[in-house]
């Protein structure tokens, strides 16, 4: 079956424009999560959608940060006054949520989005 | 908060030998993710295990929960193996949150 797709694959902005990036997770999947993956770091999270829940944003790194997931299904991070530190991978992943706050659920990545910011 | 730490964080060997990648953290957790990411990028999650050992293919984890330590193995390795291998645990209990280890890059030569 498909799995988890991300559109653009790579993006070049300049600085101070506003971008969106985003997630088809696997049908069914009702926890999305968006990571960053800055160049030579550690893959860091973002934000979780899970169900119908409030998401958890406390991983957005300033209020130029935003996503949301529409029917709970594709998923929108929109980038506002883009800047240079910005510049990295965003991943997106879904997972089919058994137990949800164990953390024991498969994570399926999709292929990022390379984001460039002039 | 718990942390992750990887070892060794780059890694090299010849085709065929025995690979161990370590993995330590600090908070009990109920379950820990052996990622592979490859050179293009993708991600694809190897193992989630919570206790004991797992096996698949040329691959093994193992878990010790008391000493907050796990270890990926590869055994007869490969040039395709070659990969940065990342571990994962819940970012505090109670959550699906994750935090990840930097990660460890395997070249395996011909």
């Amino acid at each position: 079956g498909a799995g988890v797709s991300q559109s653009p694959s790579n993006k070049v902005t300049e600085k101070g424009k506003d971008v969106e990036l985003r997630c088809d997770p696997i049908s069914g999947h009702t926890a999305l999560y968006w990571y960053r993956q800055s160049l030579g770091q550690g893959l860091e999270f973002l934000i979780y959608f899970q169900g119908n829940s409030a998401p958890d944003k406390s991983g957005l790194p300033s209020d130029r940060f935003s996503a949301e997931r529409t029917g709970g299904s594709v998923s929108t991070l929109t980038i506002q006054r883009t800047q240079q530190e910005d510049s990295a991978v965003y991943l997106c992943a879904s997972s089919l949520v058994f137990l949800a706050g164990r953390g024991t659920d498969t994570q399926y990545f999709g292929p990022g989005t390379r984001l460039t910011v002039l | 908060k718990n942390e992750v730490e990887q070892s060794p964080q780059n890694l090299t060997a010849q085709e065929g030998e025995f690979i161990t990648i370590n993995c330590s953290y600090s908070v009990g957790i109920s379950a820990l993710h052996w990622l592979q990411q490859h050179p293009g990028g993708g991600i694809v999650s190897l193992f989630m295990l919570s206790s004991g050992k797992k096996k698949h293919g040329r691959l093994i984890a193992t878990i010790n929960i008391q000493e907050k330590h796990s270890s990926l193995h590869i055994t007869a390795s490969h040039p395709r193996d070659s990969a940065v291998y990342i571990c994962a645990v819940p970012q505090i209990n109670n959550t699906d949150k994750l935090i990840f280890g930097t990660g460890t890059r395997l070249q395996v030569f011909p």
